[in-house]
């Protein structure tokens, strides 16, 4: 059965410092999504993108934050400079079409970023 | 704005025992409803989803859950709980009104099963 893979599988970094986290999508879905989940609290979403565009984003995704699909099959979440309060567990998804919200979401198994 | 509560942190049932994980949502609108699982050191498995129809919605590995509107709730169930049920389940709900484009889940913070043999 195909599923979304992420790598790596956990990051350690220094505060400050650019991070980038992998994925990739199941192959034939055309909408992806990155969550993340503050260990103890709940999972967020923090961006949706559909044909190399952002299509939503929360107030967490803010300057600090991009995306991007650089060839057919990854899709990345950038922190450009990050912060203590970026730890977390980050989630990607991906769904076949949009179809309204009723798509199911199929989620990776997460990359656990640390920030020190 | 929609939310998801799952009033218990923590389930623990007896295997061969029904167990229920409960979760209850607020929208605007009308919601679409799903459940995770997860296991350790894995990603957010998809059991099942509420989108219209039928109130009653059966899934992955035996698991069903009862969409009841009055009550806005979204509870998981099955009949008979197994050692392997043990995990963490995430509810999540969608507001078919949050606008179009608008795909993001809202999830609950989650509820530990813990089935003992």
């Amino acid at each position: 059965e195909p599923e979304v893979t992420q790598t790596p599988s956990h990051q350690v970094t220094q505060m400050g410092q650019e991070v980038i986290l992998r994925c990739v999508p199941i192959s034939n879905h055309l909408y992806f999504y990155w969550y993340r989940q503050i260990l103890g609290q709940k999972v967020e979403f923090l961006v949706s993108f559909y044909n190399n565009e952002i299509s939503e984003k929360s107030e967490i995704f803010d300057d600090q934050f991009s995306v991007e699909r650089p060839d057919g099959s990854n899709f990345t979440l950038k922190i450009r400079s990050t912060k203590l309060e970026d730890s977390a567990m980050y989630f990607c998804a991906s769904s076949v079409q949009g179809l309204a919200g009723t798509d199911t979401q199929y989620f990776g198994p997460g990359t656990r970023l640390t920030v020190l | 704005a929609q939310s998801v509560a799952q009033p218990e942190d923590q389930v623990n049932v007896a295997e061969g025992n029904p167990l229920t994980v409960k979760c209850t949502y607020s929208v605007s609108g009308n919601p679409y409803l799903f459940w995770y699982v997860q296991y350790p050191n894995r990603g957010l498995q998809f059991l099942l989803k509420y989108i219209t129809g039928d109130n009653l919605v059966k899934g992955s590995y035996g698991f069903e859950a009862e969409f009841n509107k009055s009550q806005t709730s979204f509870h998981l169930k099955k009949p008979s709980a197994l050692v392997s049920d043990s995990a963490l389940y995430f509810c999540a709900v969608r507001d078919i009104y949050s606008g179009a484009g608008s795909y993001q889940l809202t999830f609950g913070k989650g509820t530990k099963l813990s089935v003992i043999p």
